[in-house]
């Protein structure tokens, strides 16, 4: 298992369209984040699943993005009509957690995202 | 309730040492450390739990003193490969691990030869 894996790497559309991108975890892990990171910042939580079931959503998660992850294995992030405050890093994070342990976040490579 | 790390820049010779603070106002669980380079994944250092808790790894060190809410990473004799963007990510202390980090602004360190 290589790590985390982000597809696509880049990422350019214009204002209003859907975009979608995919998040391959470390295989076994059983929990599975994404962030957002702009220029300068530090990586800001969006959403995260424990297996499929989603289990918390940052205030700054607007109803246009919506994350699934169905099986439990890999995740889509998607973003509606999108804007240009959207043009950011996603990055996904997976970890294996389980009671109340401490947990190490392994991040993938991102998806870099310009909206036109 | 993002932690302040400091400082927000440093420049250091090869050799050097330096400190980086993490700073919140909010009881924290646990401590994260990551480093990321420009145009990638930022990369695992260490943890920290317990209050007072040291860590080190190779020349990179790191303490959590939970009753001033802070932590400092600690790198010793720097190299080059140490050059970086270096993030501390807090978890809540709610009695538990939540998994939810929230992240610093990050402090760039700039190692030359």
């Amino acid at each position: 298992d290589t790590g985390v894996s982000q597809n696509p790497r880049h990422k350019i559309t214009k204002r209003g369209q859907n975009v979608t991108f995919r998040c391959d975890p470390i295989s076994e892990h059983n929990r599975l984040y994404w962030y957002r990171q702009t220029l300068g910042q530090g990586p800001e939580f969006l959403t995260y699943f424990q297996n499929e079931a989603q289990l918390e959503k940052s205030r700054l998660l607007s109803d246009r993005f919506s994350a699934e992850r169905p099986k439990g294995s890999f995740s889509t992030l998607e973003i509606q009509r999108t804007e240009q405050g959207d043009s950011a890093m996603y990055l996904c994070a997976s970890s294996f957690t389980w009671g109340l342990s401490l947990e190490t976040q392994y991040f993938g490579p991102g998806t870099r995202l310009l909206v036109l | 309730q993002q932690p302040v790390q400091s400082p927000q820049a440093v420049i250091l010779r090869e050799g050097e040492d330096a400190v980086i603070n993490c700073s919140s106002s909010k009881a924290l669980y646990s401590v994260h450390w990551y480093r990321q380079k420009h145009g990638e994944a930022p990369i695992f250092l260490m943890i920290l739990l317990k209050g007072g808790e040291q860590k080190g790894h190779d020349k990179i060190s790191a303490s959590f003193n939970e009753k001033k809410q802070q932590s400092s990473l600690y790198l010793t004799a720097s190299q080059l490969s140490y050059s970086g963007t270096y993030f501390c990510g807090t978890e809540r202390n709610y009695g538990g691990s939540q998994g939810n980090l929230i992240f610093g602004k990050g402090t760039k360190l700039s190692v030359k030869p």
